[in-house]
């Protein structure tokens, strides 16, 4: 019963092309986050969205955007990618139930790698 | 920040041994998660700790809060193989629209 959904598990792409990496959620959730992890690093936020077309920047925006044009499907886009944004990408989502933040689930991630 | 800061940064053990991980953090919370990564996956609930709450249980696993200090406590007891993994907390803040964010996490070996 896989409830997150991330399009690939491992993606190469050349330096300077324009990467759409996909999230979907099956649960309703109103919240949706994409990460990046680096070794020794930890999980970096770089946007989320609290509702549909409504986005956040996180904590490393640079270089990405995001589009959620409806509720189940959160995308990160890379406008032009470079070899610094080789990493392990999450996307996560989570409810927002009775005033409170709930648990979050996590897709498989994705592993690109830009060259 | 929001995030929470976990500590040790790395835990070797023996299986059968208890482990225990710690998290700070610096704003007022609404309630506290703990997740576990194995190696190259996403990561998983373990646990959630509401703010009116000072200890709560689940199968093998302990979790403590204390807002006073702002710090939690994650203990796994009698620790197996499979336990290997990094264990990450999650301060939550009150009202919608909130970050999730993580640390770099502790990174538990439990060895044969």
């Amino acid at each position: 019963d896989v409830k997150v959904t991330q399009s690939s598990r491992y993606l190469v792409k050349r330096t300077g092309e324009k990467v759409f990496l996909e999230c979907v959620q099956d649960m309703d959730h109103e919240n949706m986050f994409w990460y990046r992890q680096d070794p020794g690093l930890g999980l970096r936020l770089i946007y989320f969205s609290y509702d549909v077309k409504m986005k956040e920047k996180g904590d490393i925006p640079e270089g990405y955007s995001v589009s959620r044009e409806k509720k189940e499907r959160f995308s990160l886009i890379l406008e032009s990618a470079s070899t610094n944004q080789t990493s392990m990408y999450l996307c996560a989502s989570s409810s927002f139930r009775q005033q409170m933040n709930t648990e979050a689930f996590f897709g498989q991630g994705t592993r690109l790698t830009v060259v | 920040s929001q995030q929470g800061e976990e500590d040790p940064q790395a835990l070797s053990i023996q299986e059968g041994e208890n482990a225990t991980m710690n998290c700070s953090y610096k704003t007022s919370i609404n309630n506290l998660q703990w997740y576990r990564q194995n190696s190259g996956r996403g990561l998983v609930h373990l646990i959630l700790i509401r703010s009116n709450e000072r200890e709560k249980h689940s199968g093998r696993l302990r979790v403590t809060l204390d807002t006073s200090k702002k710090s939690s406590s994650l203990l796994i007891t009698a620790s197996r193989a499979a336990d290997t993994a990094s264990y990450f907390c999650a301060p939550i803040r009150g009202g919608g629209g909130n970050k999730l964010t993580f640390g770099t996490g502790t990174q538990l070996k439990v060895e044969l």
